[in-house]
């Protein structure tokens, strides 16, 4: 069992650069979450998706897309990278709302210069 | 504005001695708190939660307590032992938040042998 999957561990972008980051998960969960986590600071949510076709803005979304087309895949889309996105980011999933503990992946640790 | 703080940055303990990490929150809104401990390279893992109906949880060497008039939970390990030196973060959900989850900014907990 994989649990939350997420692709890939490391990149280095340029500035205005966009890309995509993958996040899976084989838990058949409803719910899906991206969070950053800059250093010294603790996670804050980008955005997150409550099942298959819906989603929702976090705290900080600005820069930031996503789609939610399976209940597997939540892949978080950076268009124009700053090097104010530079941190890493942890997708996460759970049951439901009401289940308490959410699974996450193991980071994509991200720089933009 | 934070509201969810982790006022002690890090931590060091004795192997076999108890570690207490703190964390204190704001919002009124928020009914269920969860810790997370968390390794260099790794996500977050789930370690142990508390709902705002109760005072106490216990699981193991883990035992979360929660004042709701001081607005003030905190984490007790006891024994503490080497492998649990990691970062540990306090998370809370507001009512009705879809599960979303406000973190500290980390404790870092060093247990020497």
């Amino acid at each position: 069992n994989a649990g939350v999957t997420q692709t890939p561990k490391f990149r280095i972008l340029k500035i205005g650069q966009s890309m995509t980051l993958q996040c899976t998960q084989d838990m058949n969960h409803n719910y899906m979450y991206w969070y950053r986590q800059d250093p010294g600071m603790g996670l804050k949510l980008i955005y997150y998706s409550v099942g298959a076709g819906i989603t929702d803005k976090g705290e900080v979304p600005n820069g930031y897309n996503v789609s939610r087309s399976t209940t597997e895949d939540f892949p978080l889309r950076l268009e124009l990278a700053a090097p104010s996105q530079t941190s890493v980011y942890f997708c996460a999933s759970s049951w439901d709302a009401s289940a308490g503990a959410q699974h996450f992946g193991d980071g994509t640790r991200l720089s933009i210069l | 504005d934070q509201q969810v703080k982790q006022n002690s940055p890090s931590l060091s303990v004795q192997e076999g001695r108890i570690s207490i990490l703190n964390c204190d929150y704001t919002n009124s809104m928020f009914d269920y708190f969860l810790w997370y401990k968390k390794y260099p390279a790794e996500g977050p893992t789930f370690l142990i939660s508390i709902s705002s109906i109760k005072d106490k949880n216990e699981d193991g060497r883990f035992t979360v307590f929660l004042n709701k008039s001081a607005k003030h939970l905190s984490l007790h390990i006891v024994p503490s032992q080497p492998g649990d030196s990691a970062v540990y973060f306090c998370a809370a959900r507001a009512r009705g938040s879809q599960g979303n989850l406000i973190f500290g900014k980390g404790t870092k907990l060093s247990v020497k042998p």
